[in-house]
């Protein structure tokens, strides 16, 4: 079953912060954050893994509650950069590259 | 370092027909998995090869298959071609297939069926 991920888009300004969720409904391994840009291929952020870390690259970050199954990707102080397609790709089989993905939250930075 | 490659980039094909797309991985990656995009369904796993061994498959019918050559290339073909089988299709590769590292995405094969 796919996660689900929220909101589906979101507009803002930049400088302004974001929060992008995904939740699943099973016992999760790990939580894969990819942004894909138009007529481009995804593009890898960060993976969260058992343990409930955060993690932080820049200005964005991410964090994983294993307990309700759910992650946050924090974008701060957005940037016209940040534009794209952000996409949660979850591991719940402990075997090997399967992801599901969340049908993900566009997300448009306007000057 | 290259990325990953995938052939050909569009391709136009009519219903009935078969089609076979190709995709090299990163030199010294050993998991190559494919995922099918459409605007409605997002991103559908297909299948993941590990030294030339599908390892996982997705819920997709038996009409789409794949392979993995020694050099860690990999093909999927698929069959008896439908109107709903245009889609991007991606495939991505990573170092040891754990399921806890990154993927490497190549840009897609855009397959339109008429």
């Amino acid at each position: 079953q796919q996660p689900v991920q929220s909101p589906q888009a979101v507009i803002l300004r930049e400088g302004e912060d974001a929060v992008i969720n995904c939740s699943s409904s099973k016992a999760l391994y790990s939580v894969h954050w990819y942004r894909q840009k138009h007529g481009e291929a995804p593009v890898f952020l960060m993976i969260l893994l058992k343990g409930g870390e955060q993690k932080g690259h820049d200005k964005i970050s991410a964090s994983f509650n294993e307990k309700k199954q759910q992650s946050s990707l924090y974008l701060t102080a957005s940037q016209l950069s940040y534009s794209g397609t952000y996409f949660c790709g979850t591991e719940s089989n402990n075997a090997g590259n399967m992801l599901t993905f969340g049908g993900g939250t566009r997300l448009m930075v306007k000057p | 370092k290259a990325g990953v490659t995938q052939t050909p980039r569009y391709l136009i094909k009519t219903r009935g027909q078969q089609v076979t797309l190709s995709c090299s991985p990163i030199s010294g990656h050993r998991s190559v998995s494919w995922y099918q995009q459409t605007p409605g369904q997002g991103l559908q796993f297909l299948f993941e090869y590990f030294s030339e061994t599908q390892r996982n498959k997705g819920n997709f019918p038996g009409r789409f298959s794949g392979r993995q050559f020694s050099n860690s290339r990999s093909e999927m073909n698929v069959s008896t071609l439908e109107l709903g089988d245009s889609a991007l299709y991606l495939c991505a590769s990573s170092l040891a297939g754990t399921g806890r590292e990154k993927l490497f995405f190549g840009s897609g094969t855009q397959l339109s069926v008429l």
